[in-house]
């Protein structure tokens, strides 16, 4: 039972361009997160989607990233115009549906963004 | 919004001893503290949660308490061992719908042979 798969591992990019980082969750997890880990630092919540759907988009920033997670296919976190300070590993989760909430976030091996 | 801190940011013990991490929260209706466990290079990994209708719960070498009066939980690791060595993120969550997990800024253990 393959875990949460995340590509690009690693991706380069020159300041303007553009960012897309895939994640597939585990088979049977329909609940998806995506964290930001900056260097020396912890994990920051960004977004948490279900199929077709943006639950909770509060710690996105307001330009210029989104995040989608069509009923096929995996998630995507988009990085538009990418600058020096989004340098970093973007870790997505993903956990089986739940009535209540709590429960245990299974992580992929994270995408690390460098720009240039 | 919730809001998790955490104590100390790096931590070297001597293979052996023990180690404790502690943290705080602050929104008195999260109800889930998970505990995870980064490597170099990998994604966090959970390692142990405990609910707060419990005030401790042990797993091996891993024991959490949870003083939800205080709004403080800790994690202690006896009999530390080389393979300890990493990052650990506690973390909070309160029960809704879905699970919005905030994590506090990571403890850098540092176990050395």
């Amino acid at each position: 039972n393959a875990g949460v798969m995340q590509n690009p591992r690693h991706l380069v990019r020159r300041r303007g361009q553009e960012a897309r980082l895939r994640c597939s969750p585990m088979k049977g997890h329909s609940h998806v997160y995506w964290y930001r880990q900056l260097p020396e630092e912890g994990l920051k919540f960004m977004v948490y989607l279900q199929k077709e759907n943006i639950i909770d988009e509060s710690g996105m920033p307001k330009e210029r990233f989104s995040a989608e997670f069509p009923k096929e296919g995996p998630s995507i976190l988009r990085i538009q115009q990418v600058v020096r300070g989004d340098s970093a590993a973007y870790f997505c989760a993903s956990s089986p549906p739940s009535r209540g909430g709590t429960g245990e976030l299974f992580f992929g091996e994270g995408s690390r963004l460098t720009v240039l | 919004g919730e809001n998790v801190e955490q104590h100390p940011s790096t931590l070297s013990v001597q293979e052996g001893d023990s180690a404790v991490i502690k943290c705080t929260y602050s929104d008195s209706a999260s109800n889930y503290f998970p505990w995870y466990k980064q490597e170099l290079g990998k994604g966090p990994q959970l390692i142990i949660d405990i609910r707060s209708n419990v005030g401790e719960k042990k797993d091996q070498r891993i024991a959490v308490t949870l003083n939800k009066t205080a709004k403080h939980f800790s994690l202690h690791i006896t009999e530390t061992q080389p393979e300890d060595s990493a990052v650990y993120f506690c973390a909070a969550s309160i029960e809704t719908s879905y699970d919005k997990v905030i994590f506090g800024p990571g403890t850098s253990l540092s176990v050395i042979p």
